[in-house]
């Protein structure tokens, strides 16, 4: 059982350019999350999704779109990279809104 | 709106009790969660308190929850080196779990 599965690991940007960041879930699960991760910020929510074809902006959502095609995917997309999203990128999935979340490994990106 | 209060850094020695304490808002919230974080790896589910319990202990671990100051803590006993991590409370909200910005633990020998 993978859980949750996040690519790629690591990857360095340079300013402008687009990537998408892929999340992966095995539990069947309806709720999806991306958070970012900075030195004394905590975790912020970027984007979720309550179900397959659905998305919300959490706190910070400006800067990156999301997409839930398929109900085990949800994609963060970058369409162009700024140094302030240098960050580490984690994905989550949970079977409802308040049950207990599940987290992938994390993606460290770094624009430069 | 929500929000979630957590201490930064909390230094013990090795055999120590550790207490990370955490203050949240959403007097709503179903369940409340710790989460542990080590280096390099992603958050992953340390215990967790259902709102109309006041205390749960799952061998070292013991979570107290005050739900009338809306406090909860994690006390750790005996604690080793292994417990080095940051830490992370979290309270079940409506749509979203929200958690606080993470308790660095540092374990000394």
């Amino acid at each position: 059982n993978a859980g949750v599965t996040q690519t790629p690991k690591f990857r360095v940007l340079k300013t402008g350019q687009s990537m998408t960041l892929l999340c992966a879930q095995d539990m069947n699960h309806e709720y999806m999350y991306w958070y970012r991760q900075d030195p004394g910020m905590g975790l912020r929510l970027i984007h979720y999704s309550v179900g397959e074809g659905t998305t919300a902006k959490g706190e910070v959502p400006d800067g990156y779109n999301v997409s839930r095609l398929k109900k085990q995917n949800f994609l963060l997309g970058l369409e162009s990279a700024a140094p302030s999203q240098t960050s580490v990128y984690f994905c989550a999935s949970s079977y409802a809104a308040n049950t207990e979340a599940f987290f992938g490994q994390g993606t460290r990106l770094t624009v430069v | 709106g929500e929000d979630v209060e957590q201490s930064l850094f909390l230094s013990v020695r090795e055999g120590d009790s550790s207490v990370i304490n955490c203050t949240y808002t959403d007097s709503s919230s179903t369940y409340l969660y710790w989460y542990k974080q080590e280096p390099g790896a992603g958050l992953q589910l340390l215990t967790y308190i259902f709102s109309n319990m006041d205390m749960k202990q799952d061998q070292r671990l013991t979570v107290l929850l005050n739900k009338k100051d809306k406090h909860l803590s994690l006390r750790i006993a005996d604690t080793q080196t292994g417990d080095s991590a940051i830490y992370f409370c979290a309270e079940g909200g409506y749509s979203t779990l929200t958690f606080g910005k993470g308790t660095m633990l540092l374990v000394s020998p």
